[in-house]
């Protein structure tokens, strides 16, 4: 059974950093593309960046350019997104997703990160 | 960036046919694969669509998907209140190189 579980969501500062990690399980991150997708309180979700299945190629939205990072470690079976210069608009609830434009796309539940004084 | 665009909200009574469009360019649907999204409160979103109008196995074929140019839509037939969630088309954008996620549309059953 395919699972994602994203933790190390918490209330950080403006300005502040945080490394979000999804452990993944029934698969491996060699063999899809991965994403984080993000929802804001009352607002839409949003893709946030990828990583393909060779760890070779990273794709981000705009807003987190030079800010955030996506990176693997396969024998952990784990995918992170290190956030800096983090800003009250990056406040929101980040999603794992495996293979978001294939046919075999799972998400995971998500973790919180408030960006808050 | 460029987004793809969806009505905020759509409705209807149970039994009733909803469409849900989804619009962009020749970037993103124009040229790439159209997936849907359902997100049910509370819920990790769920595949509802892949590549313009493939039913995942376990999605009732009551949801059904096309795509004519730089538009798509997502159809519920016989709507009923389980349906009652927020629906996202998504696409990969070839100039921007990115995943584009619709605006999302509200789906209410009344």
């Amino acid at each position: 059974e395919v699972q994602l579980v994203e933790s190390g969501g918490e209330l950080v500062q403006p300005g502040g950093s945080l490394r979000l990690s999804c452990v993944v399980s029934g698969f491996s991150l060699t063999d899809h593309w991965m994403s984080w997708v993000r929802q804001a309180p009352g607002k839409g979700l949003e893709w946030v960046a990828n990583m393909n299945e060779h760890g070779s190629q990273t794709y981000y939205v705009d807003s987190v350019k030079g800010r955030f990072t996506i990176s693997r470690d396969i024998a952990k079976n784990s995918l992170f997104l290190q956030m800096n210069s983090l800003r009250g608009e990056d406040t929101a609830v980040y999603h794992c997703v495996k293979s978001i434009g294939g046919s075999g796309t799972s998400w995971g539940q998500g973790t919180l990160v408030t960006v808050s004084s | 960036q460029s987004v793809l665009t969806q009505p905020p909200s759509a409705s209807g009574t149970p039994g009733q046919r909803v469409t849900i469009p989804c619009s962009g360019s020749t970037a993103n649907i124009g040229s790439k694969n159209v997936n849907w999204y359902q997100h049910l409160p509370g819920m990790a979103p769920k595949l509802l669509i892949h590549t313009n109008d493939q039913r995942p196995s376990g999605v009732p074929d009551r949801f059904s998907a096309s795509k004519s140019g730089t538009s798509a839509s997502l159809a519920i037939s016989g709507l009923q209140s389980e349906d009652e969630a927020d629906y996202y088309c998504g696409a990969w954008d070839n100039s921007l190189s990115v995943y584009l996620l619709g605006t999302g549309t509200k789906v209410t059953v009344l």
